[in-house]
This record gives C-alpha cells, sequence and structure tokens, in this order.
C-alpha cells in the first residue's frame, strides 16, 4: 500500500468550476500536510499547508484535512486555464528529528479548458 | 535574490559514467534535500542532510552518493551503480524547525 495516494487523473474542469483534488495517507500520527502545484517540466511550488483538522483557505484555494479519515483535499474555485498543472500531495509522517523529511503521492493533472 | 541553484540544467551521460549534479542555496538553511522524479509519479527522497558533515539515506539512496562540506552546497554524484538514472532530479532546502519544503529548479539527467 503506498503511503500517500492520490488519483493520476486527468481531472478535466470547465474554466471557472470548482476543482476538487483528494489525497490519502497511510500514516495515522502524520502531523504537516501540503499541497504543491508542479507545471510541466518545472519544480514544484508551495500552494498552502495545513495542520489541523478543518479548512484552510488562501484566495482562491481551500485545503481540507480530516484526521480521522487520513484524508486531504485542495478545492480551487473559479478555476482558470493558469491552475492546468500537476498538484502533489505531500504528508510529515509523525515524530522524529527529521523536519522537512515528506513522502510525496504520485500528483494529480488537472486540466482546466476554456 | 535568494534562492536554490541546480546545475546542469541538463545532463546526458553514457552508461557507466559517474555524473555530479549541483545545488547550491544562499538561504542560509540548515537542511537540504535531493529527490528524483520520474514520469507520472510524485517525488521520492534519495539523501538528505540536517547539518554540514552529516547526511542520511532516503527511500532510494542505492546508486547514488552526497557530501555536505558547506551549509551552502549539497551535491548529488550518480555512480554508475545506479541501474536507471534517467530522471528529473530535484534539490530542496528548508530552514531549521520547518516543514515547508523549497525547491530548485532541477537538473534532468539522460543516460544514453
Amino acid at each position: 500500500q503506498k503511503e500517500v495516494e492520490q488519483n493520476s487523473g486527468p481531472l478535466s474542469v470547465p474554466e471557472g468550476a470548482i476543482a476538487s483534488l483528494n489525497c490519502t495517507y497511510s500514516d495515522r500520527g502524520s502531523q504537516s500536510f501540503f499541497w504543491y502545484r508542479q507545471y510541466s517540466g518545472k519544480s514544484p511550488e508551495l500552494i498552502m499547508f495545513i495542520y489541523s483538522n478543518g479548512d484552510k483557505e488562501d484566495g482562491r484555494f481551500t485545503a481540507q484535512l480530516n484526521k480521522a479519515s487520513q484524508y486531504v483535499s485542495l478545492l480551487i474555485r473559479d478555476s482558470q486555464p493558469s491552475d492546468s498543472a500537476t498538484y502533489l500531495c505531500a504528508v510529515k509522517g509523525a515524530g522524529g528529528t527529521s523536519y522537512g523529511k515528506l513522502t510525496f503521492g504520485q500528483g494529480t493533472i488537472l486540466t482546466v479548458h476554456p | 535574490d535568494g534562492g536554490i541553484t541546480q546545475s546542469p540544467k541538463y545532463l546526458f551521460r553514457k552508461e557507466g559514467q559517474n555524473v555530479t549534479l549541483s545545488c547550491e542555496q544562499n538561504l542560509n538553511h540548515d537542511a537540504m534535500y535531493w529527490y528524483r522524479q520520474d514520469p507520472g509519479q510524485g517525488l521520492r527522497l534519495i539523501y538528505y542532510s540536517q547539518i554540514v558533515n552529516d547526511f542520511q539515506k532516503g527511500d532510494i539512496a542505492e546508486g547514488y552518493s552526497v557530501s555536505r562540506e558547506k551549509k551552502e552546497s549539497f551535491p548529488l554524484t550518480v555512480t554508475s551503480a545506479q541501474k536507471n538514472p534517467t530522471a528529473f532530479y530535484l534539490c530542496a532546502s528548508i530552514p531549521r524547525d520547518s516543514n515547508v519544503l523549497t525547491f530548485g529548479a532541477g537538473s534532468r539527467l539522460t543516460v544514453l
């Protein structure tokens, strides 16, 4: 079983719609959760992170965390063609001193069509 | 501007050759990481270092080696023992007691 799982997609949504990206993780003690966006041929860039159960909003982006269900999601409102990219979910496991050691999912390809 | 510089951006290697990928940061970050990405896959951790002169193996360290002689530099050597080295290599760094990675632009290695 993969430690961090994402639907690889591609997920296709029309411009202006809400895109919903999902991620599940296996380590119940995981503490920190991150969403990165990666354009083709480029390096990942951080969109947002979440540590506590519930929702966290930043502009058009909302991260949702449910630790009981081991589930984290990213909602993109008013999707734009420029949002078309691969979205990577990353998880920091429980405990230890190795801060920053993240486990990544395989990524979900999002396509926003005009 | 502060950031992470990886070089070269593109590299071609013949089978049996060792190659070294450079990673330099001027962010004064303590920890540095090397990840590998294959097409359609997420990032897999090769090596990481949280302090000068110390480093730890990640999930796929076989066939790779690193050094951390200076805080700013964390070069990765892909040795001939790495069976399938063609991939996109990403260097990242992070300040102390943070979990937010900053990535370099990456180096794409192709074995001919």
